[in-house]
């Protein structure tokens, strides 16, 4: 089946860098790709998603990238607020409907 | 509009006891999914209902753990005998047929 792996698990920037996380996948059927974010307490909040038939979207200051060669997709955050500092999940799903998650990336966005 | 709801919050039950956490899909959302998310760790698949019957319940870990969705809109899992291990956060999620999963707020619980 299907497994995502996620790095880093921690992440700690400067207020108004950038961040970027990263997830690899390991099935080639996967051609869905949600990011989420969780905040303390709070259920996993949908904020980018791209499918398999794109590269790049993008969202005011949210990017996702994907690369099907290498399986992997990456979330860049531009000019990073203190309200962006939770916890960041990506996601795979191929043509079912079950998400499968990597272990996520708790971002601290110091000000 | 209304996002997918659930309650309880919080639920706290001794070890052996049978509890019972709901969910209120997104009006119009026919696909209901529950997951369960263990501290630090990314949310893991339960079940998937498409209207009322599980499409696809081979996440729920034993036979303990069952869910139900009469109506084809609120869905209920149950769990009988819980066991300590069974404390975790319990996310429900509905969507359209094949599109994004919006998740409600959790319910988490602990068994004591």
């Amino acid at each position: 089946g299907e497994n995502v792996e996620q790095h880093p698990s921690t992440l700690s920037v400067q207020e108004g860098d950038s961040a970027v996380i990263k997830c690899t996948y390991s099935d080639s059927a996967s051609n869905y790709f949600p990011w989420y974010k969780q905040e303390l307490g709070k259920g996993p909040q949908l904020i980018i998603d791209i499918r398999s038939n794109v590269g790049e979207k993008k969202d005011q200051r949210i990017a996702v990238t994907l690369n099907k060669t290498a399986k992997h997709f990456s979330l860049h955050i531009t000019e990073t607020q203190p309200e962006d500092s939770a916890v960041y999940f990506c996601a795979a799903k191929d043509s079912s409907y079950k998400l499968i998650f990597g272990s996520g990336t708790r971002l601290l966005v110091r000000p | 509009g209304a996002g997918v709801s659930q309650t309880p919050s919080n639920k706290v039950t001794e070890k052996g006891k049978y509890v019972e956490l709901r969910c209120d899909p997104i009006s119009g959302h026919t696909a209901l999914y529950w997951y369960r998310q263990s501290l630090g760790q990314g949310p893991e698949f339960l079940i998937y209902f498409q209207g009322t019957g599980a499409a696809d319940d081979s996440g729920l870990p034993n036979d303990r753990f069952f869910a139900v969705r009469p109506e084809g809109s609120v869905s209920t899992l149950k769990i009988q005998r819980t066991e300590r291990g069974d404390s975790a956060m319990y996310l429900c999620a509905s969507s359209l047929i094949g599109a994004e999963q919006y998740f409600g707020p959790g319910t988490r619980l602990t068994v004591t």
